[in-house]
């Protein structure tokens, strides 16, 4: 099973503020995901990465933007937060030689006030 | 585009009666198919999955599910609930080995009463 960190589990920001979410897998998973779940909802994926220098855009439009410098590590940033971003965010990876299936981390639950 | 649907929002058993919790799936070619629970304020955990082969598969803590393509369901047992079992459950499919990602439903609460 992979190991999927995620910091800050629990954030309260004001509005306007930059934040940067933290992921990072021991795995060596070439693919790592973003998802968005409001309280009692489903998920949505906002962010999926292939491999190094890879991203892309999900599902569910996000002002959210990723990066991929390094295999283990994909951060999400947040430029200028707002209420409507509050939610739980869950970064995820997989590996193709290991069946593709999904593990995900903690979770980050995000709060703007 | 594929979609899952988990009819049942909330569902509530008494501790050792059996459990079903019911997922269809709409996909156009063999779908992933994947069940997670979700204690709260928790990531999502792996229960179970199906790629090929044997229908019924076996997963962690006791759990089963059987795929079923021509119902398009992929319905979670378990024989007898207990009270730790109580959070949400997630069906999920995947879209395939190349361009991989998952499609989840809304989830169903489990609810236990001792």
């Amino acid at each position: 099973e992979a190991d999927i960190y995620q910091t800050p589990r629990y954030l309260v920001i004001g509005t306007g503020k930059k934040i940067t979410l933290e992921c990072s897998q021991t795995m060596g998973h070439d693919k790592m995901y973003w998802y968005q779940q409001d309280p009692g909802m489903e998920l949505h994926l906002i962010h999926y990465s292939y491999g190094v220098n890879s991203t892309e855009k999900g599902d569910l439009s996000s002002e959210s933007t990723v990066s991929r410098i390094r295999t283990e590590h994909f951060p999400l940033t947040l430029e200028s937060a707002r209420p409507s971003h509050t939610s739980q965010y869950l970064c995820a990876s997989s590996q193709a030689s290991a069946g593709n299936t999904i593990y995900f981390g903690e979770g980050s639950w995000l709060t703007v006030v | 585009a594929q979609s899952v649907t988990q009819p049942d929002i909330h569902i509530t058993v008494s501790e050792g009666a059996s459990l079903e919790l019911r997922c269809n799936y709409s996909y156009g070619a063999t779908p992933y198919l994947f069940w997670y629970v979700q204690s709260p304020g928790q990531g999502l955990q792996l229960l179970l999955k199906y790629f090929s082969g044997d229908t019924l598969v076996q997963g962690i803590k006791g759990f089963e599910a059987e795929f079923k393509r021509s119902q398009s369901s992929f319905n979670l047992r378990k024989p007898s609930v207990h009270w730790s079992d109580a959070a949400e459950y997630f069906c999920a499919v995947g879209s395939g080995a190349g361009s991989y990602q998952l499609t989840f439903g809304k989830g169903t609460k489990l609810s236990v009463i001792p």
